[in-house]
C-alpha cells in the first residue's frame, strides 16, 4: 500500500520568500510522484511530476522538486514567492503508470504582501 | 497539456432525484478515467476506477448501486449520483491518464449540493 504524508496544513510566506512544502512518502515499489495545485472551485493542476531520471524535477510556475529516495522525500520549492501561489497544494505518489493516484492531505500556501 | 472538460460544474438537486456528471478527455483518448471526492479543506478520495468497455472499479466503502459510472467511451466517462442525500453534497471531481499512463489530466469539478 502507498501513503503521502503532507506535514502542517499551513503554510504562509513573504511574497518574495523562499517557498518550501514537504513531502513524504510509502511505496513497496519504485514510486512516480506528483504535485498539483488547486485553486479555490477548480479541480488539480499538474506542477511537476518524477517518474526515472533526473531526480530534480523542474515543474511550472518556477516550481521544482527533488526526488530522494533514501529520505523517501520529494519537497517542493519554489525560490521566490508570487501572490498568485496562493492555493491548495497536493503531494501525489502512483506505483506507476496507469495506476491510481494515492494523495496526500494537501497543504494550503498564504503568501503575505 | 491534454483537456479533460467536467461538465456540469455546479449543480443543485432536490433530495431523491439522481444527477449526472460527464467527464470528457477533448484531444486524447483515455481508457481509464478516475472518480474522486473532495470535502472541503478535505484531499481527494478515489471514489472508483472507471475503465472504458467494462464494469468500474469501486473503493471500498462506496456503494457502486448509488454511484453510478459509465465508460461507455474512449473520451467520455459519467458518474449518475442515484437518490441524493444531502450528504452526498460534495465536490467531485474526475480525472484521465494519457496514452502512456505517467500524467493525470484533472476536470474542473462539479460542485453538487442536494438540499
Amino acid at each position: 500500500a502507498q501513503s503521502v504524508t503532507q506535514l502542517g496544513s499551513h503554510v504562509s510566506v513573504s511574497e518574495g520568500a523562499l517557498v518550501l512544502l514537504r513531502c513524504n512518502y510509502s511505496s513497496s515499489v519504485p514510486p512516480y510522484l506528483f504535485w498539483y495545485v488547486q485553486y479555490p472551485n477548480q479541480g488539480l493542476q499538474l506542477l511537476l511530476k518524477y517518474t526515472t531520471g533526473a531526480t530534480l524535477v523542474k515543474g511550472i510556475n518556477g516550481f521544482e522538486a527533488e526526488f530522494k529516495k533514501s529520505e523517501t522525500s520529494f519537497h517542493l520549492t519554489k525560490p521566490s514567492a508570487h501572490m498568485s501561489d496562493a492555493a491548495e497544494y497536493f503531494c501525489a505518489v502512483s506505483d506507476g503508470a496507469n495506476s491510481k493516484l494515492t494523495f496526500g492531505k494537501g497543504i494550503t500556501l498564504s503568501v503575505r504582501p | 497539456g491534454a483537456v479533460v472538460s467536467q461538465h456540469p460544474s455546479r449543480v443543485i438537486c432536490k433530495s431523491g432525484t439522481s444527477v449526472k456528471i460527464e467527464c470528457r478527455s477533448l484531444d486524447f483518448q483515455a481508457t481509464t478515467m478516475f472518480w474522486y471526492r473532495q470535502f472541503p479543506k478535505q484531499s481527494l478520495m478515489l471514489m472508483a476506477t472507471s475503465n472504458e468497455g467494462s464494469k468500474a472499479t469501486y473503493e471500498q466503502g462506496v456503494e457502486k448501486d448509488k454511484f453510478l459510472i459509465n465508460h461507455a467511451s474512449l473520451t467520455l466517462s459519467t458518474l449518475t449520483v442515484t437518490s441524493a442525500h444531502p450528504e452526498d453534497s460534495s465536490f467531485y471531481i474526475c480525472s484521465a491518464r494519457d496514452l502512456e499512463g505517467t500524467e493525470a489530466f484533472f476536470g474542473q469539478g462539479t460542485r453538487l449540493t442536494v438540499v
